[in-house]
């Protein structure tokens, strides 16, 4: 069974703050999404990333996806208040399936 | 464009009742998928609609849980004599097709069972 573990569950932090999330496995994954989630709505699809070793930036985001593809990372710089959310990472093979971690709370305040 | 939309928002229904939640896709997208999400958790596999092909119901919790969809659009996700751990949110998702595209995720439908 291909699990995904997220952490931390929860963070809250300042505003202007640095954070990093991490998602782990022992399953390797040809794709992996991280999502952001508001109160109410569904998960919005941020980046995905499909290489080992492969960074992203998207604007103060920084993802990165392992060498081995089990594990990515999520850096933010500088959190701004409208950074808080639910964020979620899932882990694709080559079918359709996605493989969604408990998701990391993050909370910053002005 | 509109999104993907689901309906209702929200459902209170009381245990032992059958409950029909909707989901619209985006037009065009020929994939779509249902999931649950308890309280700020991440989401959990239900079912998989891809075309004319036969759905993957793998995650399917237990024979209470049934879904269709019509016509390659619309779909209904039904539950059958609704227990309390059935309360959650339940997401519906589409995409333009399988293996790596974009899922576009509606609103959710938050059933509480009493």
């Amino acid at each position: 069974t291909q699990l995904l573990e997220q952490s931390p569950q929860f963070l809250s932090i300042q505003e202007g703050e640095n954070l990093t999330v991490y998602c782990n496995s022992s399953s390797v994954f040809s794709s992996l999404q991280w999502y952001r989630q508001e109160p109410g709505e569904g998960p919005v699809l941020l980046v995905t990333v499909v290489t080992g070793g492969e960074v992203k930036k998207l604007k103060r985001l920084t993802f990165q996806f392992g060498d081995a593809r089990k594990d990515s990372s999520l850096h933010i710089t500088a959190a701004q208040p409208g950074d808080t959310g639910l964020y979620l990472c899932a882990g694709g093979d080559s079918s359709y399936k996605l493989i969604f971690g408990s998701g990391t709370r993050l909370l910053v305040r002005p | 464009g509109a999104g993907v939309s689901q309906s209702p928002s929200n459902k209170v229904t009381e245990k032992g009742k059958d409950v029909e939640l909707r989901c619209d896709p985006i037009s065009g997208h020929t994939a779509l998928y249902w999931y649950r999400q308890s309280l700020g958790q991440g989401l959990e596999f239900l079912i998989y609609f891809q075309g004319n092909s036969a759905p993957d119901k793998s995650g399917l919790p237990s024979d209470r849980f049934s879904a269709e969809r019509t016509g390659g659009s619309v779909s209904t996700l039904t539950i059958q004599r609704t227990q309390q751990e059935d309360s959650a949110v339940y997401l519906c998702a589409s995409s333009l097709g399988a293996g790596g595209y974009e899922q576009y995720f509606g609103p959710g439908t938050r059933l509480t069972v009493t």
